[in-house]
């Protein structure tokens, strides 16, 4: 089992530009979240979904596009870089948006540096 | 908003010592609280996924038990050894809501 994989694990990008986080799971999760880590921020919720063609805002959405068009991929979309998007990215899936018995499956991360 | 407030932020404990820390939550429309240790340069694990008032989570050494009613979840880790230097994430849940809200975490370091 792979997991969750995110792609790719390093970044740099020049404000303006666009990219897409890639986030794949072979564990048939359903539920599916893109989280955001800064210094003394802890972890933020910018996307989530519940299951295929379901997703809505967390607490930082501004900047950020999803899709969930398969159950196995959930991509981050950064339309317009900007350097406050400057940020270590983690997608995290479940079984169900409760975890189950066995919490959140965290990728590895993406470390995005806009200049 | 969810506010979800770990103490202490940073400990330094000793070899063979126990320690324990707090995560705070709000008490009202409890879903679950669960429990991570991540370690530096690799991904949060989950540890313990609590659900109901009283529960009590043991993982050999480290365990946790869950207060709904007052808002607060404790975890133990006992005779700490120095691969238990990690942050220790605390995330909630509220009932109806599919976000989990993360604490800012209680990073450990056992000094050998």
């Amino acid at each position: 089992n792979a997991g969750v994989t995110q792609t790719p694990k390093f970044q740099v990008l020049k404000t303006g530009q666009s990219m897409t986080l890639q986030c794949a799971q072979d564990m048939n999760h359903e539920y599916m979240s893109w989280y955001r880590q800064d210094p003394g921020m802890g972890l933020r919720l910018i996307h989530y979904s519940v299951g295929a063609g379901i997703t809505d805002q967390g607490e930082v959405p501004n900047g950020y596009n999803v899709s969930r068009s398969t159950t196995e991929d959930f991509p981050l979309r950064l339309l317009s870089a900007a350097p406050s998007q400057t940020s270590v990215y983690f997608c995290a899936s479940s079984y169900s948006s409760l975890g189950g018995d066995y919490g959140y499956t965290f990728g590895s991360g993406t470390r995005l540096t806009v200049v | 908003i969810l506010n979800v407030e770990q103490s202490p932020q940073s400990l330094h404990v000793q070899e063979g010592d126990s320690t324990n820390f707090t995560c705070s939550f709000p008490s009202s429309n409890f879903y679950a609280l669960h429990w991570y240790r991540w370690e530096t340069a690799k991904s949060p694990e989950a540890l313990f996924v609590m659900t109901l008032n009283g529960d009590e989570k043991k993982k050999g050494r480290i365990s946790a038990t869950l207060n709904t009613k007052e808002g607060y979840s404790y975890l133990y880790i006992k005779g700490s050894q120095p691969e238990d230097s990690a942050t220790y994430l605390c995330a909630f849940r509220r009932y109806g809501n599919n976000r989990l809200a993360f604490g800012k975490g209680n990073q450990v370091v056992v000094i050998p």
